[in-house]
């Protein structure tokens, strides 16, 4: 497609159960990174693939999540045992450039909102 | 932890207004990005820049870099319903390894007709 595409864009989660997330980005884009948004904040860090590799995981909260990248392009973040304070949007952006931040831009999808009841 | 702080946090002006928004930290960018994001999208780039003191105009738009490379200001003349939104700035992290962007808070933005 000619955007980074995520699904799903909304899930409902009851606390305790696992979800998973998915993201699709721009073909060919070598890096992707995972944010994430509370409500009426800016996106935080999560974590960064260039492409197969999972080259910074720092901003992941806790050993409940994770992230894939196997083939170097769709990704999936996972979340295990979902406690209410992940209840966020989870924003995936991509970027054709090795070095994003320097001149390259992050393209980001739609995101998906994921509320644990 | 590199942190933005962005000011104000919340700022609602009636249309044909002008008004600067910034981003402020006590560490060095080697770039620094201003990103709108809209309720249920996510953020779009609006400019990059790069060189301490650089000053880029976008329509009514003027984004300015700080000599020392640690603030950034935007700038937005004779406001527009269409501004609304959430205005982020980000820094790039730089240096060998991963890279990422740091974000702020955000401005949130609202241009009353």
């Amino acid at each position: 497609g000619a955007g980074v595409s995520q699904s799903p864009r909304y899930k409902v989660a009851k606390r305790g159960q696992d979800v998973a997330l998915r993201c699709d980005p721009i073909s060919g884009h070598v890096s992707l990174f995972w944010y994430q948004q509370a409500l009426g904040q800016g996106p935080e860090f999560l974590t960064y693939f260039q492409n197969e590799a999972q080259l910074d995981k720092s901003g992941l909260p806790s050993d409940r999540f994770f992230a894939e990248r196997p083939e170097g392009s769709v990704s999936t973040l996972k979340i295990q045992r979902t406690q209410q304070e992940d209840s966020a949007v989870y924003l995936c952006a991509s970027s054709g450039s090795r070095r994003t931040g320097r001149n390259g831009e992050l393209f980001f999808g739609e995101g998906s909102r994921l509320t644990v009841l | 932890t590199q942190l933005l702080e962005q000011s104000p946090q919340f700022l609602s002006i009636q249309e044909g207004e002008n008004l600067t928004v910034y981003c402020n930290s006590s560490s060095v960018f080697s770039s620094l990005q201003w990103y709108r994001q809209e309720p249920g999208e996510g953020p779009v780039l609006l400019v990059t820049v790069v060189t301490g003191g650089e000053v880029k105009k976008l329509k009514r738009l003027t984004f300015q870099f700080g000599d020392a490379r640690k603030d950034s200001s935007l700038h937005i003349t004779a406001a527009q319903p269409g501004d609304t939104g959430l205005y982020l700035c980000a820094g790039g992290r730089g240096g060998g390894g991963a890279d990422g962007l740091t974000f702020g808070k955000g401005t949130h933005l609202i241009i009353q007709p």
